[in-house]
């Protein structure tokens, strides 16, 4: 299986920050990475696919990008409906599998 | 709009089997563009991927469940189920259902990627 590792598990930020996620893969997995961010009670919501992709009307303060091993997710200016908990997902192999989430707290 | 809305039976006794319906609305089960996934939280904690099936059949199973589960559609009922055999408190948790649709990276990779989710259903194994 591919694992996926994502850092750091938790941050506290506050609002106007800028706070960049990470995701790193076990092995080359191209762009095959997407993320996802979910609320507490929520299902998740998918924010970009192929690494850098932002899926519907996600807020242009998100960004994504990396490719091979090593992934991003930046949000600019955050606000208070950013803090919640990030997955990454890799796609490249089944089974497919999620990192453990970066969950970004108020300060 | 496209709609997924999970049922089940809430509790479940250890060993028994555990089966979750997902019913789909806005969209058709049979489009050839997507497969139907089932995907588990436990507890506090992270996403596991249970597996997905297209609707002509062809599915595919985490290997840490694939003895105990099975994934199908019935597109009479514009539904898919998810069937877990021999279940233990390990099991608990809380259930998804999503749809997988698929792209293409910029290098030109394959990805796929669950663009829509149900609410989720919460199982709990207990005697």
């Amino acid at each position: 299986d591919i694992q996926m590792t994502q850092s750091p598990s938790s941050l506290s930020a506050s609002s106007g920050d800028r706070v960049t996620l990470t995701c790193r893969a076990s092995q080359n997995i191209g762009t095959s990475l997407n993320w996802y961010q979910q609320k507490p009670g929520r299902a998740p919501k998918l924010l970009f696919f192929a690494a850098a992709n932002p899926q519907g009307d996600v807020p242009s303060r998100f960004s994504g990008d990396g490719i091979g091993a090593e992934f991003t997710l930046t949000i600019t200016n955050l606000q208070p409906e950013d803090f919640a908990t990030y997955y990454c997902q890799q796609s490249f192999n089944t089974p497919r599998t999620f990192g453990g989430g970066t969950k970004v707290e108020m300060k | 709009q496209v709609r997924l809305q999970e049922s089940g039976p809430g509790p479940v006794k250890p060993s028994e089997t555990l089966s979750l319906t997902c019913t789909v609305s806005g969209v058709s089960v049979t489009s050839d563009t997507h497969f139907w996934t089932w995907i588990r939280q436990a507890p506090g904690k992270g996403l596991e991927w249970i597996g997905y099936t297209h609707y002509r059949g062809s599915a595919n199973y985490n290997p840490s469940l694939e003895s105990r589960v099975t994934i199908s559609v019935d597109s009479s009922k514009k539904e898919f189920s998810l069937r877990l055999t021999s279940v233990t408190a390990a099991d608990t948790g809380v259930y998804f259902c999503a749809r997988a649709a698929f792209s293409r990276g910029y290098d030109g990779s394959h990805n796929e990627h669950f663009d829509e989710w149900g609410h989720g259903t919460v199982v709990t194994v207990s005697s």
